[in-house]
């Protein structure tokens, strides 16, 4: 049961344009969304997060927005540079027990092109 | 301050092998995480270690077990190794809050 999907394997986005990376979720009970970026042979970094109780949180030329209607959030980076290019995974945690479960999705492959 | 670091970095092993594999967390941080990452599937959790006792699990056979030591170092061991096993294994440790995780280089496991 996928409750945290990225529907889209990879994108291509020109040098200075936004790239704009979605991710839908399926709980409800989810209370913190979070966005990492993976270079090859490195391990993911934390990029940006946001609370189910706010809408949007900016960071820099990171943008994430929540829409808890639709379970839906997408990170906008402005402007892309080729440096952005990785693979973007959209993470969501819940409190369970005292302690935090994650769950990710399968990751979003961006390509930026000089 | 040093960062999460995971050995060895690529292992092959053969099936029905087993294999133990090893993370040392960032100086300070009580809680250690293991995902599994291949292509289908992205990153998926593995377990969760903190202070020596395994306080979360995610949905893996018997086959993966863990523990950690008292200096917050955490292994991860699977035992009869099968084809499917090959992946990217990723150890991330923090504070206590999984959102606040730093994550390894990983360990690339192929099973010949």
């Amino acid at each position: 049961d996928q409750q945290v999907k990225q529907n889209s394997p990879s994108l291509s986005v020109q040098e200075g344009r936004i790239s704009i990376l979605n991710c839908d979720y399926t709980n409800s009970m989810f209370d913190y969304f979070l966005w990492y970026k993976k270079y090859p042979a490195e391990g993911p970094t934390f990029l940006i997060s946001i609370s189910s109780i706010k809408d949007k949180n900016e960071d820099g030329r990171f943008t994430v927005f929540l829409n808890k209607s639709a379970k839906h959030l997408s990170l906008h980076i402005v402007p892309s540079q080729p440096g952005d290019s990785a693979v973007y995974f959209c993470a969501a945690t819940r409190s369970s027990g005292g302690y935090q479960k994650v769950t990710f999705g399968i990751g979003t492959k961006l390509q930026v092109i000089p | 301050k040093a960062g999460v670091t995971q050995t060895p970095r690529y292992l092959i092993k053969t099936r029905g092998q087993q294999v133990t594999l090893s993370c040392s967390p960032i100086s300070g941080h009580r809680s250690v995480s293991w995902y599994q990452q291949t292509p289908g599937q992205g990153l998926q959790f593995l377990f969760e270690y903190f202070s020596e006792t395994q306080r979360n699990k995610g949905n893996f056979p018997g086959r993966f077990s863990g523990r950690q030591f008292s200096n917050s170092r955490s292994e991860m061991n699977v035992s009869t190794l099968e084809l499917g096993d090959s992946a990217l294994y990723l150890c991330a440790s923090s504070l206590g809050w999984v959102y606040e995780q730093f994550f390894g280089p990983g360990t690339r496991l192929t099973v010949l």
